[in-house]
C-alpha cells in the first residue's frame, strides 16, 4: 500500500487560509469516507483534527474544516495562527482494511 | 479519562522480537466499534500504521509488514500487545499506540516509546 501523497510544505501569514492536500487512489481515499487528519507539534504525539472527511472532534477550532473529491482530500486552515504551524499528516482506511498515511506536510506560519 | 499508555524496551538488537505494551485506561476493550492501533514513526520521518484489533477481536496488519507483526488483547488486563520479529535497524522509531474508532480514526493517543535498534 503506497503512502498518500501530501505537498512537504506550505505556508501562510497570519489571519490567512491555507489548504493541504491528500491525493490516494480509489482504493483508499476516494473509496471511503474515512479520513482523517492529524497534528503534530515536534516531540508530541499526534492529535486527531478531522475524521470521516470533516467531522471535527470536541476541542477542536471550527477554522479546521476537512472535504475531499475524487481521490483527493484536503485540510483548510482559515484564520490561520502561529500556533498553528506543526506537521500535519492525512489517512484514510484502505479497501484492504489497512490504513495508510500521507508523508506529512511541514506548515509555516510566516 | 481515556489514556493509553506504552511500555517495552528502550534498546533491541538485530534479529531479536521486540515486544511492546500498550494499557488502556478510561474505556473498555470490550467497547463496541472500538479498538486500538499501533503507529510508528521513524526519527524526522512519516507516521507508518502497523496493525489494529477490534473488540470482536478483528485484526489487521500493515502489508508490508505482515509476516513479522502480531497484536493482541488482554480485555481484564485492558492491554494490547504488539510483537514485532526480526528487528533491524531501520525499525528504529517511536512506537505509538492509539485508540481506533471503525473508519481508523485514532482518537486518543500514547505519549509514544521510543525503540533504538542497535548491536
Amino acid at each position: 500500500q503506497s503512502a498518500l501523497t501530501q505537498p512537504a510544505s506550505v505556508s501562510g501569514s497570519p489571519g490567512q487560509s491555507i489548504t493541504i492536500s491528500c491525493t490516494g487512489t480509489s482504493s483508499d481515499v476516494g473509496g471511503y469516507n474515512y479520513v482523517s487528519w492529524y497534528q503534530q507539534h515536534p516531540g508530541k504525539a499526534p492529535k486527531l483534527m478531522i475524521y470521516e472527511v470533516s467531522n471535527r472532534p470536541s476541542g477542536v477550532p471550527d477554522r479546521f474544516s476537512g472535504s475531499k473529491s475524487g481521490n483527493t482530500a484536503s485540510l483548510t486552515i482559515s484564520g490561520l495562527q502561529a500556533e498553528d504551524e506543526a506537521d500535519y499528516y492525512c489517512s484514510s482506511y484502505t479497501s484492504s482494511s489497512t490504513v495508510v498515511f500521507g508523508g506529512g506536510t511541514k506548515l509555516t506560519v510566516l | 479519562q481515556v489514556t493509553l499508555k506504552e511500555s517495552g524496551p528502550v534498546l533491541v538488537k538485530p534479529t531479536e522480537t521486540l515486544t511492546l505494551t500498550c494499557t488502556v485506561s478510561g474505556f473498555s476493550l470490550s467497547n463496541a466499534r472500538m479498538g486500538v492501533s499501533w503507529i510508528r514513526q521513524p526519527p524526522g520521518k512519516a507516521l507508518e500504521w502497523l496493525a489494529h484489533i477490534f473488540s470482536n477481536d478483528e485484526k489487521s496488519y500493515s502489508t508490508s509488514l505482515k509476516s513479522r507483526l502480531t497484536i493482541s488483547k488482554d480485555t481484564s488486563k485492558s492491554q494490547v500487545v504488539l510483537t514485532m520479529t526480526n528487528m533491524d535497524p531501520v525499525d528504529t522509531a517511536t512506537y505509538y499506540c492509539a485508540r481506533t474508532f471503525i473508519g481508523a480514526a485514532f482518537d486518543i493517543w500514547g505519549q509514544g516509546t521510543m525503540v533504538t535498534v542497535s548491536s
